[in-house]
């Protein structure tokens, strides 16, 4: 089962920033953040993880909150091509751990 | 970001057939492969995991003398659907884990099967 609560449906202007929460409340102290975005008929897309610190690449941010029972991935200024479904999922980084998907976050950019 | 190929990307075949599907990773030895299906509208679902040179892991449910796995070397996995069936038609995805940062997972393109 999915360890994570996510929204069902967002909707973000494009040019704005997109902030997408996570709650992930029973997340063990071994257990990353990573999120996935899958845009219609694709594979998933790996975007970004993090145990416990914030972290930044180049597609987004990653806000984990101090006791680690939530998140929120931002995209900074949201493209169309951004649509997607966004899944947030907690794992362990060793060996067969697998990833389990729950329902994500459908995004949607508005022009 | 690591690159995951699968192969083919759709493929039709008549009900009763076997049809293999492929999944490697490019630039990056895979000592795990994870492989997933997705039915329209719905979220993914593992189906098996594959450790090179060893038998597969299935997953509740999954019925592992219909989708063999094979994960012959570091770089290659494969699925074949056996006796495929019209309800056996939707979405493939592979997946294989890094041995670096963070032992992320990446993913292939997906493979769509059509029974017919």
């Amino acid at each position: 089962d999915a360890k994570t609560t996510q929204p069902t449906s967002m909707d973000c202007a494009e040019g704005r920033a997109a902030n997408l929460p996570c709650n992930h409340s029973t997340i063990s102290g071994n257990e990353y953040v990573y999120w996935y975005r899958q845009i219609h008929s694709q594979g998933p897309q790996y975007i970004i993880h993090g145990l416990k610190n914030n972290e930044t690449n180049e597609m987004a941010s990653l806000i984990i909150t101090e006791d680690r029972k939530s998140s929120t991935l931002i995209l900074p200024h949201a493209t169309l091509r951004d649509t997607a479904v966004y899944y947030c999922i907690v794992r362990a980084p060793f060996g067969n751990e697998k990833l389990t998907f729950g329902t994500g976050t459908r995004l949607t950019i508005i022009p | 970001g690591a690159v995951v190929s699968q192969h083919p990307s759709w493929v039709i075949c008549k009900s009763g057939t076997s049809v293999k599907i492929e999944c490697r990773s490019l630039d990056f030895q895979a000592t795990t492969m994870f492989w997933y299906r997705q039915f329209p509208k719905q979220s993914l679902m593992l189906m098996a995991t594959s450790n090179e040179g060893s038998k597969a892991t299935y997953e509740q449910g999954v019925e592992k003398d219909k989708f063999l796995i094979n994960h012959a070397s570091l770089t290659l996995s494969t699925l074949t659907v056996t006796s495929a069936h019209p309800e056996d038609s939707s979405f493939y995805i592979c997946s294989a884990r890094t041995g670096s940062s963070g032992n992320t997972i990446y993913f292939g393109e997906g493979s769509w099967l059509t029974v017919v």
